[in-house]
């Protein structure tokens, strides 16, 4: 199947500070992005749906100027959490797809604020 | 709203036995996906098997099979021959056409030696 990049892996970043998460397609041209949060022993929540060269569509209750996507070519969406504190550690998993196919999974950030 | 709904927060099966996982769902949609994804340790999300729901057969992939039932709105996912290395969390998913995926809550499976 097709693969997605994800990067990092993990991080630990100070309260205050900002982090940046990638998502790459790697070996197609993602229409479509998605950004997901999942909570220990929980399920993926979707954040939000980032389609290339325009603005992302929040989820409910997501902050989206605390949680800034940009999906700036076919290949690249970036997940920006802004002003991090450390109920906003968890671990956050993108997802791409082409048109109407499936969707592939990056391998997921683990976020730890402290 | 579509909701999926798993029911088994856990199961549990012998080694080369065959375990049944559940999951039922709401929608009033006609055209629609159906997933089951495998989420081992290493949280990677790995797609299991997938299901149109304008196809009447049920899909097939190797040890993994579904059994779709559109008008009860249920599509369970049967392991037959468990291995160990099947032990993970396992998520259903429902998709419209072009839309995002929603999840299931998932059911953590052991495998059993």
């Amino acid at each position: 199947g097709a693969v997605v990049s994800q990067h990092p892996s993990r991080v630990i970043c100070k309260s205050g500070t900002s982090v940046k998460i990638e998502c790459r397609s790697l070996d197609f041209q993602a229409t479509t992005m998605f950004w997901y949060r999942q909570f220990p022993k929980q399920s993926l929540m979707l954040m939000a749906t980032s389609n290339e060269g325009s603005k992302a569509t929040y989820e409910q209750g997501v902050e989206k100027d605390k949680f800034l996507i940009n999906h700036a070519s076919l290949t690249l969406s970036t997940l920006t959490v802004t002003s991090a504190h450390p109920e906003d550690s968890s671990f956050y998993i993108c997802s791409a797809r082409i048109l109407n196919t499936e969707a592939f999974f990056g391998q997921g950030t683990r976020l730890t604020v402290v | 709203a579509q909701t999926v709904t798993q029911s088994q927060p856990e199961m549990s099966v012998q080694e080369a036995e065959t375990v049944t996982l559940s999951c039922t769902y709401d929608t009033s949609e006609s055209d629609y996906y159906l997933f089951w994804y495998k989420q081992p340790p290493s949280r990677q999300m790995i797609l299991v098997i997938r299901q149109e729901a304008y196809k009447q057969q049920n899909a097939t992939e190797n040890r993994f099979s579904v059994n779709f039932q559109k008008a009860a709105k249920s599509f369970s996912l049967k392991i037959s021959d468990s291995q160990l290395g099947d032990a993970a969390m396992y998520f259903c998913a429902y998709r419209r056409a072009n839309n995002d995926m929603r999840f299931g809550a998932g059911t953590r499976l052991t495998v059993k030696p």
